[in-house]
């Protein structure tokens, strides 16, 4: 059974351009978080879907959005994206919402803000 | 101060030692992860805790909630457990975590 896949590993973009993040969760898996990591810093929460619907957003600003598919995909969009956006962008899988369950993470998308 | 601290920042061990990794947290939990993560990113899930004790392997993991700390033990370090050591909490019905910034662990030969 395929894991947490994310597309593309690696991605390099210029200052104002527009990023789309895809991260395709286990099989079963309804609920899927998008998490913002910087060098040097430990993760930092952006979105949480389940069952398609919004449950959980981080201090981020409206730049950042995403959805979640009826197959339970999600992607991850940037707009105007500036040089701080530069991250690695993690996306984690579970079975459902509540802490009874734990998480599986894909390896990220790298993404550089020149 | 960030609700999650992690101790030592950076640690060197030997081949063979046991190593110890600390995490203290300032919030209520209903769930605490320990997380390993490879240069290049992947991350991989070692233990979800919220009471107790848990060991697979060489891996022990412990709670304290009334302390609100936990710790991550390595019995017979080993080169390929060089990486970054994460932990983060879940509260309560947030389904979000929060992550410590992470150890950085290398093990000589």
């Amino acid at each position: 059974d395929a894991g947490v896949t994310q597309s593309p590993t690696h991605l390099i973009k210029t200052r104002g351009q527009q990023v789309t993040l895809r991260c395709s969760p286990i099989s079963g898996h309804k609920s899927v978080s998008w998490y913002q990591q910087v060098l040097g810093q430990g993760p930092q929460f952006i979105f949480q879907y389940y069952e398609k619907e919004e449950r959980g957003r981080g201090n981020f600003p409206d730049r950042f959005s995403a959805r979640q598919f009826p197959n339970y995909s999600s992607e991850l969009n940037v707009n105007a994206l500036l040089l701080g956006d530069s991250a690695l962008y993690l996306c984690a899988s579970s079975l459902g919402q509540t802490s009874n369950y734990g998480y599986t993470f894909g390896s990220g998308t790298r993404l550089t803000v020149v | 101060k960030n609700e999650v601290e992690q101790s030592p920042q950076n640690l060197t061990a030997q081949e063979g030692e046991f190593i110890t990794i600390n995490c203290s947290y300032s919030v209520g939990i209903s769930a605490l992860h320990w997380l390993q993560q490879h240069p290049g990113g992947g991350i991989v899930s070692l233990f979800m805790l919220s009471s107790g004790k848990k060991k697979h392997g060489r891996l022990i993991a412990t709670i304290n909630i009334q302390e609100k700390h936990s710790s991550l033990h390595i019995t017979a370090s080993h080169p390929r457990d060089s990486a970054v050591y994460i932990c983060a909490v879940r509260s309560g019905a947030n389904s979000k975590l929060t992550f410590g910034k992470g150890i950085t662990l290398s093990v000589r030969p």
